[in-house]
Order: structure tokens, then C-alpha cells, then sequence
């Protein structure tokens, strides 16, 4: 079945460590996308990718990075950099271009992955 | 820049009753519009979606939402709620053309009694 997978769903942190969040899609989408999720806060962009070897930062970027090598994967970091890094974190996907009913503009979700740091 | 706000942070309602999550977003041009619904620990599932055309959308597991430009919203309903709709409820507004970007609202946690 197509969709896309993140690991780990659960990880911790020492304060200090960086970690890295895997996401893969089988669904052929060109773009991609990282998601914090906050209590009551909703979904806030971290960063996006419409295109392999190339990504821009979304609303909070500072103290996540990303890479782009292959169309299906699209890997956050989380540095030590992050001050606040314990979250809910999703990857999604979409196509691009295309009318509305291809199914563009729709963003398919992973399961998340869970961030706690002690 | 777009937002979304859902003034209910949580909803209780009883088994069978019915339904409205209410959503209301600024943007300055047609947006597109999103309900998705996310299970305790899980990631988000599409309910409906609005691009254009009629303004009264249907949904899976019987849910429905209606965009009124005037009011600048895009409430979801439901006649008839069953237990397994508890959950957390997210509208997002995407801006056409930007590359399918979404902005989120605060999401509305239901809760369903018996």
C-alpha cells in the first residue's frame, strides 16, 4: 500500500543530542513537509521540500535542518540548537501541479513521531 | 498572511446528536479549505476538501462542511454522531498557488458521551 512511514514513532533525547526523524513516501509526491504539533497549538510548518536537493524553512525552522537526496525521503534533524524540542512531529506529502481533482493541494500524513527529551 | 481559527478548543456532545465544528479563516483571495481528523497518537486523515464549486462539500464517515464567503468560514457537521468520531479535528486553509502549503487552526478536541 502507498503512504508514507516515519520512525521511530517514539524517541528521547538527552539535552544537547541531535536526532534525526526519518520520513519515506511510496506515493510518488514531489513535495514534502515537517510538522510540529504542540497542544492547542495545531500544526506549525517547519520546512518543505517541492523538489530533490532543494528545501526551504517554513514558519519555524530555527534549530531543525533537512535534507533532500532522494524523491522519496526527506529527513529532519533536530539539533541542539532547539530549545523547546520535545513535540508531536508529522511528515507529509502531496503532489504538485495538476488540477484539484488529481489530487493536488491534498496532504497526506505519516503516523508521527514522538520527541521527548529528558 | 492566511489564518485559521477554531474557537472551540473541546466539545463534548452525546451519542447521536448532532455536529458542528466551526472554522473561520483570513485570507484575501478564495482559498482552498481542509478538514482533517487525527485518532489520539496518530497522524491526520483528509475528511473533505473545498477548491471551488459548490459550496457544500461532503465527506467520508458522514461528515460534511459548507464555505461561506461572507462569513469567512468553513464549518463541518455531522446529523449524527457515533462514538468512534472522537477526536481531534484540524481545518487548514491552503493559498492557491503556493505550493500547497497549509496553515493549520488550533484544532477542536470532541469528545463523545454515551
Amino acid at each position: 500500500d502507498g503512504g508514507i512511514t516515519q520512525s521511530p514513532k517514539y524517541l528521547f533525547r538527552k539535552e544537547g543530542q541531535n536526532v534525526t526523524l526519518s520520513c519515506e513516501q511510496n506515493l510518488n509526491h514531489d513535495a514534502m513537509y515537517w510538522y510540529r504539533q504542540d497542544p492547542g497549538q495545531g500544526l506549525r510548518l517547519i520546512y518543505y521540500s517541492q523538489i530533490v536537493n532543494d528545501f526551504q524553512k517554513g514558519d519555524i525552522a530555527e534549530g531543525y535542518s533537512v535534507s533532500r537526496e532522494k524523491k522519496e525521503s526527506f529527513p529532519l534533524t533536530v539539533t541542539s540548537a532547539q530549545k523547546n524540542p520535545t513535540a508531536f512531529y508529522l511528515c507529509a506529502s502531496s503532489s504538485l501541479g495538476g488540477s484539484s481533482l488529481s489530487g493536488a493541494n491534498v496532504l497526506t500524513f505519516g503516523a508521527g513521531s514522538r520527541l521527548t527529551v529528558l | 498572511a492566511q489564518s485559521v481559527t477554531q474557537p472551540d478548543i473541546h466539545i463534548t456532545v452525546s451519542e447521536g446528536a448532532s455536529l458542528e465544528l466551526r472554522c473561520n479563516y483570513s485570507y484575501g483571495a478564495t482559498p482552498y479549505l481542509f478538514w482533517y481528523v487525527q485518532s489520539p497518537g496518530q497522524g491526520l486523515q483528509l475528511l473533505l476538501k473545498y477548491f471551488s464549486g459548490d459550496t457544500l462539500v461532503q465527506g467520508i464517515k458522514g461528515f460534511e462542511a459548507e464555505f461561506k464567503r461572507s462569513q469567512s468560514s468553513f464549518n463541518l457537521r455531522k446529523p449524527s454522531v457515533h462514538w468512534s468520531d472522537a477526536a481531534e479535528y484540524f481545518c487548514a486553509v491552503g493559498e492557491r498557488g503556493a505550493g500547497n502549503m497549509l496553515t493549520f487552526g488550533g484544532g477542536t478536541r470532541l469528545m463523545v458521551k454515551p
